[in-house]
Order: structure tokens, then sequence, then C-alpha cells
């Protein structure tokens, strides 16, 4: 499949720690995008990172890209329960092609 | 609008009936996606278009799945002679353009077949 797996499936920690999520994926990309969902509601774009890039933040995110492997993470810091949601990654292969989604991290952050 | 309308937000058909769900994009972009998404998964492309045609509709399940976009705005996803496996929340997204990056999305329409 050349869609994004994400890991760990589901997450739960203490509001103030910081959660990591990881995405790997099996072909080239043009770029991989990071989404959010609350529960019953649509996505959300959190953050975008091009195949020539390494590393991006935005606020309390920071997202990594290591085309050689593959693999890319989200790294939530300083969590809050409001970040309880579930995170997907996306890629992108360029051209006319569409975004392929993973299957998702369920993050819980406990007060 | 705003962001991306769809509508209905809920829908409880019996199974064989016909299916119409509308998207309402955000004005201005001529990319526009359709998505499914089961309890617990991701979304799963479905089509999209770039402009009134339908760049890419290889996610489409069988031929009872069709969308048109006939003025390159509004889109409608059809369901013919729905089954109770087409039960999911269809999500419907648009871009400025295809690859240019973000997708926006609405807030999906909730479709049970019973």
């Amino acid at each position: 499949s050349q869609q994004g797996e994400e890991d760990p499936q589901a997450l739960s920690i203490q509001e103030g720690e910081n959660a990591t999520m990881n995405c790997s994926y099996k072909t080239s990309i043009n770029n991989l995008q990071w989404y959010r969902q609350n529960s019953g509601r649509g996505l959300v774009h959190l953050i975008l990172i091009r195949s020539n890039e390494r590393e991006k933040h935005s606020g309390r995110l920071r997202v990594t890209l290591d085309t050689s492997k593959k693999s890319s993470s989200l790294l939530i810091t300083a969590s809050r329960a409001a970040d309880t949601a579930s995170y997907f990654c996306a890629i992108l292969k360029g051209g006319n092609t569409p975004l392929v989604f993973g299957k998702g991290t369920r993050l819980s952050v406990i007060a | 609008g705003a962001g991306v309308s769809q509508t209905p937000s809920n829908k409880v058909t019996e199974k064989g009936k016909y299916v119409e769900l509308r998207c309402d994009p955000i004005s201005g972009h001529t990319a526009l996606y359709w998505y499914r998404q089961s309890l617990g998964q991701g979304p799963e492309f479905l089509i999209y278009f770039q402009g009134t045609g339908a760049a890419d509709d290889s996610g489409l399940p069988n031929d009872r799945f069709f969308a048109v976009r006939p003025e390159g705005s509004v889109s409608t996803l059809k369901i013919q002679r729905t089954e109770r496996g087409d039960s999911a929340v269809y999500l419907c997204a648009s871009s400025l353009r295809q690859g240019t990056g973000e997708l926006f999305f609405g807030e999906g329409s909730r479709l049970t077949v019973l």
C-alpha cells in the first residue's frame, strides 16, 4: 500500500507531556501532511513538509521527514487536554495523484 | 461561504434506496475531493475533480457510485441501490488547485444504510 501508516495506533499521555506520532510510507513523495480530526468532525490541516525539507515547526508542533527511511514524525510539546484527537499523516506523490491518508493515531491527553 | 459545506450532515436510508450527498467547496477552489471514512479508519479516496471534470475516479468502489460537478463548484456524490456496507462518513474537501498543498475539509455527511 502506498498510504502512510501511523504508529502507534493509540497513545495516552498526561497533560504537559510530549506526544510523538510516527508515519511510514512506501513510495517517493512530493510532500507529506499531518491532519487532526476531533471526534465526529472533519479533518483540519496542521502542517505540510516538502520532500526537500527535513524539519518544520508550527507553534507546539514539530514535524520531521526522513526520505531515506520513508518516515515522518509529529511531535506535540506540552500537550493539553484539548489536543485529544486523531492525527493522520497523508502523502502526496505528485502530479495529478490525490492525497492518500493513513489510518491515524488516536491521542488521548488526560488532564 | 467561509468553509466547505456538506449536506445533509446525517442521512439514514434503507437498503436499495438512492442517495445524494452535496458538497459546496470554498469559493475559488478549483479542486474538489470526495473521501469515505469508516469508524476507526483514515479517509479513503473516492474521486477528485479539477474544475468540472473528474481527474481521478479510481477510488470509486463500483458503478453504484457516481459524482458530478457540472459548473465547477458544487459537487454531488450519488449512490444507487445502497447497501449496508456503504454506511460511513463521506467527507468532501477542496483546495485551490490539485497538488498545491493543504485540503480544506467539510464536516462530513454520515450515511447509515439500514
